[in-house]
C-alpha cells in the first residue's frame, strides 16, 4: 500500500524559508517521478512542480509562481522528496502534498505564511 | 502554459439527476486529462484517467469522454455521497494545471 507522509509545514513570516518532507513507501520510490501540489484555503489545486528519477536524470520542473524561490530534491535511499521554499509570500499558504502519480494522495502539510 | 477552463463552478441538483461538467483546454491535449472529486478536509481522489476510463473502485456512475480541447465528465445518477468540489487537470504538457473546480451540492 502506498504511504505518503508530509511533514514540516508550521507558520513563517514572509520572505522566510521552510523545507518540507515527505516520506515514502508502498512503491518503488526511486522509479517515481514526485510532484508537489497544493491547494490555498478555500481554493483549488495547484501543481507547484516535479522530479524526474534519477535514471531519468533528475530534472526538475516548477510553476511559474515558484520558479526560483522552491528547490525539490530527493533521497532515494531513504525515499524521502523534499521541498525547500525560499522567499515565502503570503500566497503560498496552502497545503502541500507530494505524489508519485495521481491516484496516490498523503494527507499533506499546512504552510501558513503570515506576519 | 495550457489554461483549463471548467464549468460551471457550482451546480446544485438532485439525488437521482444527471450532472454534467464541462472542461476546455486552451490547446490540444490529446487524452491526457483527469478528473478528481474532492471532499472537504479530504485530498483529492482520482476518479477518470485519460480522459475516460475509470479509475479502479470507482462507481460506474461516473465517467468521462472527449478528446483534443473538450472534456465532459458525468455522473448519470447523483448519489448523497457525491457532495463534492470535482477538478480536470491535464498531463500532456508541463506544467500540469487543473480547472478551476466545480462545487456540487444536494438539492
Amino acid at each position: 500500500e502506498v504511504q505518503l507522509v508530509e511533514s514540516g509545514g508550521g507558520l513563517v513570516k514572509p520572505g522566510g524559508s521552510l523545507r518540507l518532507s515527505c516520506a515514502a513507501s508502498g512503491f518503488t520510490f526511486s522509479d517515481a517521478w514526485m510532484s508537489w501540489v497544493r491547494q490555498a484555503p478555500g481554493k483549488g489545486l495547484e501543481w507547484v512542480g516535479r522530479i524526474k528519477s534519477k535514471t531519468a536524470g533528475e530534472t526538475t520542473d516548477y510553476a511559474a509562481p515558484v520558479k526560483g524561490r522552491f528547490t525539490i530534491s530527493r533521497d532515494d535511499s531513504n525515499n524521502m522528496l523534499y521541498l525547500q521554499m525560499n522567499s515565502l509570500k503570503t500566497e503560498d499558504t496552502a497545503v502541500y502534498y507530494c505524489i508519485p502519480n495521481w491516484r496516490s494522495w498523503g494527507q499533506g502539510t499546512l504552510v501558513t505564511v503570515s506576519s | 502554459d495550457i489554461q483549463m477552463t471548467q464549468s460551471p463552478s457550482s451546480l446544485s441538483a438532485s439525488v437521482g439527476d444527471r450532472v454534467i461538467i464541462t472542461c476546455q483546454a486552451s490547446q490540444d491535449i490529446s487524452k491526457y486529462l483527469n478528473w478528481f472529486q474532492q471532499k472537504p478536509g479530504k485530498a483529492p481522489k482520482l476518479l477518470i484517467y485519460d480522459a475516460s476510463n475509470l479509475e479502479t473502485g470507482v462507481p460506474s456512475r461516473f465517467s468521462g469522454s472527449g478528446s483534443g480541447t473538450d472534456f465532459t465528465f458525468t455522473i448519470s445518477s447523483l448519489q448523497p455521497e457525491d457532495l463534492a468540489t470535482y477538478y480536470c487537470q491535464q498531463y500532456n504538457n508541463v506544467p500540469r494545471t487543473f480547472g478551476g473546480g466545480t462545487k456540487v451540492e444536494i438539492k
